[in-house]
């Protein structure tokens, strides 16, 4: 039973336009959103949080929104580079699930094209 | 950077055979974690650690056992390798219990079960 879902395995943007990146959850105890991205050879590295009591976080190009009521989040990069080029991992907590683990999505490679 | 260390960076082994895996950490951090990586699954807990000789089982933690016998070591041990093993296999750390504290991951280890 998947939590978190990342539906789109890719998604391809050329640079300059806005990259949106989506995330769903079926947990409604998760009260805790994070983006992370990872380069090929390389761990994943922490992007951008949000909690449960926000509906947005910035950060630079990064924006992320929540929607609590449709259990969706987004990850928006404006303006996108050739270097967002990676895959970005939602992930999600929660009180139910004990604060001290992640669930993970399967991904969403982003490719930047110049 | 946080101080992670993955070694070995590559295995190759083969079927029944027992394998383990060293996350050596400098940050003093409490909390460390195994995921593994596979394509179309994303990031998977195998197995976690709240301190010294404290573990806990992950969602995919069949087949797999772990120790932690200092708080800068925790073993990932295959008692015996099979090819559904064969993954990219990320140790993290993360300083307190609560996802306000960031995850930082290592570099990876590449093992390949023959």
């Amino acid at each position: 039973d998947q939590q978190v879902k990342q539906n789109s395995p890719s998604l391809s943007v050329q640079e300059g336009r806005i990259s949106i990146l989506n995330c769903d959850y079926t947990n409604s105890m998760f009260d805790y959103f994070l983006w992370y991205k990872k380069y090929p050879a390389e761990g994943p590295t922490f992007l951008i949080s949000i909690s449960s009591i926000k509906d947005k976080n910035e950060d630079g190009r990064f924006t992320v929104f929540l929607n609590k009521s449709a259990k969706h989040l987004s990850l928006h990069i404006v303006p996108s580079q050739p270097g967002d080029s990676a895959v970005y991992f939602c992930a999600a907590s929660g009180s139910q699930g004990g604060s001290e683990k992640l669930v993970f999505g399967k991904g969403t490679k982003l490719t930047v094209n110049p | 950077d946080a101080g992670i260390t993955q070694s070995p960076r590559h295995k190759v082994t083969e079927t029944g055979t027992p394998v383990t895996l060293r996350c050596h950490q400098t940050e003093n951090h409490r909390y460390m974690y195994w995921y593994r990586q596979d394509p179309g699954h994303g990031l998977r807990l195998i197995h976690y650690s709240y301190g010294v000789k404290d573990t806990d089982k992950g969602e995919v933690s069949d087949g797999y056992s772990v120790s932690r016998s200092k708080t800068e070591d925790f073993l990932l041990t295959l008692e015996s390798a099979t090819s559904s093993q064969t993954s990219v296999y990320f140790c993290a750390i993360r300083g307190g219990p609560t996802v306000n504290e960031k995850l930082f991951f290592g570099s990876g280890t590449q093992l390949s079960v023959l």
